[in-house]
């Protein structure tokens, strides 16, 4: 089945600074590629998402781009604010389409003021 | 739109016991998922459901653990004889088709003493 790896599991910024968080995937049929957002205590919000036709994806100041051929994608934030700190997770579809998410284990997010 | 609706947020049993989570979908979503989130883990992936139909269990314990989304009222995730084991956040997500982005809960959080 597939496997998602995601590094690094923490990552400390300044405010202002950019942040990149990767994950490598391992089935290279999946074919959607999802970032959640996960504030303590609360449920994952999906961020952005990407579909393997295209390599890049921007929407404000999240931004994500995948490559294919490597099986990885990345997830950039640019001009953090300390209302991003947070646990993201990446994930990658099965063969089978959404209903199998395999999601990373997650990067916890700290922006310092 | 009241978004994924779970109940309760939090629930305290014993070992032994029988363990019953509720999730209702965002309206016009007829697929559903379960995905279970130990502590400073990912999300990993139970049960993906259509009313009346499973679809998808690979991600179910062989045993206790059962999920049912009837044509009339919530999904259900039941955990027979819970064990500490069992302990962990549930997560359920709807989408209105498979193809399309899953929305998430708000979880509810088993604690088994």
């Amino acid at each position: 089945g597939e496997n998602v790896e995601q590094h690094p599991s923490t990552l400390s910024v300044q405010e202002g600074d950019s942040a990149v968080i990767k994950c490598t995937y391992s089935d290279s049929a999946s074919n959607y590629f999802p970032w959640y957002k996960q504030e303590l205590g609360k449920r994952p919000q999906l961020i952005i998402d990407i579909r393997s036709n295209v390599g890049e994806k921007k929407d404000q100041r999240i931004a994500v781009t995948l490559n294919k051929t490597a099986k990885h994608f990345s997830l950039h934030i640019t001009e953090t604010q300390p209302e991003d700190s947070a646990v993201y997770f990446c994930a990658a579809s099965g063969a089978e389409g959404y209903s199998t998410l395999t999601f990373g284990k997650g990067t916890m997010l700290l922006v310092s003021p | 739109n009241a978004g994924v609706m779970q109940n309760p947020r939090h629930l305290v049993r014993r070992r032994g016991q029988e363990a019953r989570l509720r999730c209702s979908p965002m309206k016009g979503h007829s697929h559903v998922y379960w995905y279970r989130q130990l502590p400073e883990e990912g999300l990993k992936f139970m049960v993906y459901l259509q009313k009346e139909n499973i679809i998808d269990e690979s991600g179910m314990p062989k045993e206790r653990f059962s999920a049912e989304f009837p044509k009339e009222g919530p999904s259900i995730l039941r955990i027979q004889q819970v064990v500490r084991g069992d302990s962990a956040a549930y997560f359920c997500a709807s989408s209105p088709g498979a193809d399309s982005p899953l929305h998430f809960g708000n979880g509810t959080r088993l604690t088994v003493t």
